[in-house]
């Protein structure tokens, strides 16, 4: 069964530009939560999707934003990068949410130059 | 708000001992999950272990296993014969059980380091 799957591993951006980041959830999975990894702050929550509606969204600002479509692969979309946005970005998957916990891809090093 | 908290930045361990790592955590839910996560530098994030709050019985798989105090709001995590592949990251983390949470509030992280 294939996990997780996070594309790309790693990403360079200027200042200014947008990313968007993809995540494939495993087979079945309908919940796709998204999470900032800093070693400042550590682990942050963005948002979580499940069956195409987001169901909660973390104290992020209005550039960082997502969506999930019908097969439930999500995307999420920073706009405006700051220096700031430098982090690793996970993304997990779950059949629904909360009890089952999450399964978590390998995460996608953005770095804000 | 959920808080949770791990007091003990860096640990290291000789093989084949047993290490515990420490969390605590603050909630005014009764109904909710913990969880231990690993990350090796991977940086793929792994399920250790799971604890429901509703069981009194602490959680095993394997050489892990918990420590789960509710009253004390405390939930450390126990690994015996540390073999060198424990060395990681290692995450204490919380999620509500009711509606409208679904996001894992994360401790800042254990960094076990096992030697030979």
């Amino acid at each position: 069964k294939a996990g997780v799957t996070q594309t790309p591993r790693y990403l360079i951006k200027t200042r200014g530009q947008q990313v968007t980041l993809s995540c494939s959830p495993i087979s079945g999975h309908r919940s796709v939560s998204w999470y900032q990894q800093t070693p400042g702050q550590g682990l942050q929550f963005l948002f979580e999707y499940f069956s195409e509606t987001q169901r909660n969204k973390g104290n992020f600002p209005g550039r960082f934003s997502g969506r999930q479509f019908s097969n439930s692969r999500s995307e999420m979309n920073v706009s405006t990068l700051e220096l700031g946005d430098s982090a690793l970005y996970l993304c997990a998957s779950s059949l629904a949410g909360t009890e089952y916990g999450y399964t978590f891809g390998s995460g996608t090093r953005l770095t804000v130059v | 708000a959920q808080t949770v908290t791990q007091s003990q930045p860096e640990m290291s361990v000789q093989e084949a001992e047993t290490v515990t790592l420490s969390c605590t955590y603050d909630t005014s839910e009764n109904n909710y999950y913990l969880f231990w996560y690993k990350q090796p530098p991977s940086r793929q994030m792994i399920l250790v272990i799971r604890q429901e709050a509703y069981k009194q019985q602490n959680a095993t798989e394997n050489r892990f296993s918990v420590n789960f105090q509710k009253a004390a709001k405390s939930f450390s995590l126990k690994i015996s014969d540390s073999q060198l592949g424990d060395t990681a990251m290692y995450f204490c983390a919380f999620i509500n059980s009711g509606a409208g949470s679904y996001q894992l509030t994360f401790g800042k992280g254990t960094k076990l380091s096992v030697i030979p």
